[in-house]
């Protein structure tokens, strides 16, 4: 079955500073990669994502990358605020199979 | 619209006990699955459903029973409580159908037995 690992499993940085999280994931057929954002005593919410015939999506301050021969995937955070703090998960699925495996999370906290 | 509602938001169990989380959605999506989010472990798969009346295991099925009669709702059975299930519970939905296959979450149901 699929395995997602994710590093670091937590992160500061100063506000303005970029952040970067990264996963890898096991199962060749996965092919498509969200990532999602938790803030404390909520569930997760869908900040991004990405389809294995894509190698970058950008949105706003967050963008992810895709490398489908390495199997990696990154978050990249530009300009990070505080309300950036949150734990981030990142996944892999089949779409036509839909069974979500997550990372393990990194929780980011951006200094003011 | 709601989304996805969970409930109880929080309950206490003795051990042995038995119980039923709640998840019901109002967005006609096919897919459910119920997680477990414990500490450094982060969120991990107990059951899932691609429509009514289909229902298989993920990573951590034990201890718990699922049944998908509508559409709408996906309840979690606890048979009989043990201090391990104590936990966050998040239900979600999803559907092929949306542009992306973005889970939807519950806001949670904070377990502890005792």
């Amino acid at each position: 079955g699929e395995n997602v690992e994710q590093h670091p499993s937590t992160l500061s940085v100063q506000e303005g500073d970029s952040a970067v999280i990264k996963c890898t994931y096991s199962d060749s057929a996965s092919n498509y990669f969200p990532w999602y954002k938790q803030e404390l005593g909520k569930g997760p919410q869908l900040i991004i994502d990405i389809r294995s015939n894509v190698g970058e999506k950008k949105d706003q301050r967050i963008a992810v990358t895709l490398n489908k021969t390495a199997k990696h995937f990154s978050l990249h955070i530009t300009e990070t605020q505080p309300e950036d703090s949150a734990v981030y998960f990142c996944a892999a699925l089949q779409t036509s199979y839909d069974k979500v495996i997550f990372g393990p999370g990194t929780s980011l906290s951006v200094i003011p | 619209n709601a989304g996805v509602t969970q409930t109880p938001k929080f309950q206490v169990l003795k051990t042995g006990q038995s119980m039923t989380l709640q998840c019901a959605q109002d967005m006609n999506h096919e897919y459910m699955s119920w997680y477990r989010q414990d500490p450094g472990m982060g969120l991990r798969l107990i059951h899932y459903s691609v429509g009514a009346g289909i229902t298989d295991q993920g990573e951590v099925p034990n201890g718990y029973n699922v049944s998908r009669s509508t559409t709408e709702d996906f309840p979690l059975r606890l048979l009989s409580a043990a201090p391990s299930q104590t936990s966050v519970y998040f239900c979600a939905s999803s559907s092929p159908r949306t542009v992306n296959y973005g889970y939807t979450f519950g806001s949670g149901t904070r377990l502890t037995v005792v």
